[in-house]
């Protein structure tokens, strides 16, 4: 696509579910990041993914995050047993290789009541 | 490690008047800068970016940086801002084999009539 689709826009959910984040990067872009921006926090480095190899998981804050990358397209950042700290705004960005700099998506609202 | 500065968190000035957002950085390799720009409610949209070459980089909107590597600094500039100009804008940093980008806290440019 013309830019990075993220899915949904915003979401409200209550303190204990799990939530599904959708992130569909540009095409032909092999690197794929994931990016939280919260009050306070700044930008916070999730995880990354470069085309088929191993992703780099070293951001996420607890194992109650995880994400996957489907066929090196489309990407899903899963939090289960949602806080209330992890209410944030979930930033997807792609590049058609590192260290070029990424387009982002507008990112997903999470609020978590 | 990677890190970013930037020294103001609000920068407020009037329309046609110059503005310089400041930014300092450290790393241990050889960087990769950048200054992306958010608009309310939108995702970070890439302004600019200094690779390599030329240490005057220009982007798009009227906005320029300048590397300075003795400074370890790559201030943004535009000589004269406009009302749509208003947005918060954050530098960036990645480096050597990091993929990573590095952000700063940003700073919020209010631009008054």
């Amino acid at each position: 696509g013309a830019g990075v689709s993220q899915s949904p826009s915003n979401k409200v959910t209550e303190k204990g579910k799990d939530v599904e984040l959708r992130c569909d990067p540009i095409s032909g872009h092999t690197a794929l990041y994931w990016y939280r921006q919260s009050l306070g926090q700044g930008l916070e480095f999730l995880i990354y993914f470069q085309g088929n190899s191993a992703p780099d998981k070293s951001g996420l804050p607890s194992d109650r995050f995880s994400a996957e990358r489907t066929g090196g397209s489309v990407s899903t950042l899963t939090i289960q047993r949602t806080q209330q700290e992890d209410s944030a705004v979930y930033l997807c960005a792609s590049s058609r290789d590192s260290n070029y700099g990424y387009t982002f998506g507008s990112g997903t609202r999470l609020t978590v009541v | 490690a990677q890190s970013v500065t930037q020294l103001d968190s609000q920068v407020p000035v009037f329309e046609e008047a110059p503005v310089e957002l400041r930014c300092n950085y450290s790393s241990s390799v050889s960087v990769y800068l950048f200054w992306y720009v958010q608009y309310p409610n939108q995702g970070l949209q890439l302004l600019l970016k200094y690779l390599s070459g030329s240490t005057l980089v220009k982007g798009i909107n009227g906005f320029e940086a300048e590397f300075n590597k003795s400074q370890t600094s790559f201030h943004l500039r535009k000589p004269s801002v406009h009302i749509s100009d208003t947005a918060e804008y954050f530098c960036a940093v990645s480096g050597g084999s990091n993929y990573k980008l590095t952000f700063g806290k940003g700073t919020l440019l209010t631009v008054n009539p």
